[in-house]
């Protein structure tokens, strides 16, 4: 089965500075892996996603990630965080049956 | 607004009542999930529907769950005899699925949720 794993649980950084989220996934083919960002009292919104092909992907809000096969990673980054990015970060992978599995998310902080 | 809404986005229950939960998908979207979410977990997956049919049921939808999507369309989900335990948010996500082939990514559309308190 697959599973996901987001090893920080909570994360800080000042505005302005830069963000990697960091994400695992287990499973023996490469699968289709996301990331999503859940603000207070909003549902899950996607910001990218990597189906195949270019291992950089480019998401809204400025985000990006890179998908590393030797590593079993998807970590999300960004250079320049602003305050309207502290929310819940997920990170999903789905193949095979096509529901998607979720991570237990990372709680972002932004300190101005 | 053609996203996928849910209703009621709050319900506050005693134990042992019975609930139910509504949620439309985006209109063109065949697929339909529901999902649940603890404080400081990520979305668990329950069960999901293409179209009408019922495809997989999650082992934590126990026999007081039911889910039904009668036409395709909206779809609802009760919670029968509710525990304290089922308290949490209940999560609706829509998709488009094509066929059975790698068009099918798992890119879901959420809803805001219904979030369940159990006194």
């Amino acid at each position: 089965a697959q599973s996901v794993t987001q090893p920080d649980i909570h994360i800080t950084v000042s505005e302005g500075a830069s963000l990697e989220l960091r994400c695992n996934y287990s499973y023996g083919a490469t699968p289709y892996l996301f990331w999503y960002v859940q603000s207070p009292g909003q549902g899950l919104q996607l910001l990218l996603k990597y189906f195949s092909g270019d291992t950089l992907v480019q998401g809204i809000k400025g985000f990006e990630a890179e998908f590393k096969r030797s590593q079993s990673s998807f970590n999300l980054r960004k250079p320049s965080v602003h305050w309207s990015d502290a929310a819940e970060y997920f990170c999903a992978s789905s193949r095979g049956s096509y529901i998607p599995t979720f991570g237990r998310g990372t709680s972002l902080i932004v300190h101005p | 607004d053609t996203g996928v809404s849910q209703d009621p986005r709050h319900k506050i229950t005693k134990r042992g009542q019975n609930v139910t939960f509504r949620c439309d998908p985006i209109s063109e979207h065949n697929r339909l999930y529901w999902y649940r979410q603890t404080l400081g977990q990520g979305p668990e997956f329950l069960t999901y529907f293409q179209n009408e049919a019922q495809l997989e049921k999650s082992r934590l939808l126990s026999d007081r769950f039911s889910a039904e999507r009668p036409k395709g369309s909206f779809s609802t989900l009760e919670i029968q005899r509710t525990e304290q335990g089922d308290s949490a948010m209940y999560l609706c996500a829509s998709s488009v699925a094509v066929g059975l082939g790698p068009m099918n990514t798992g890119e879901l559309f959420f809803g805001e949720g219904s979030r369940l308190t159990v006194l």
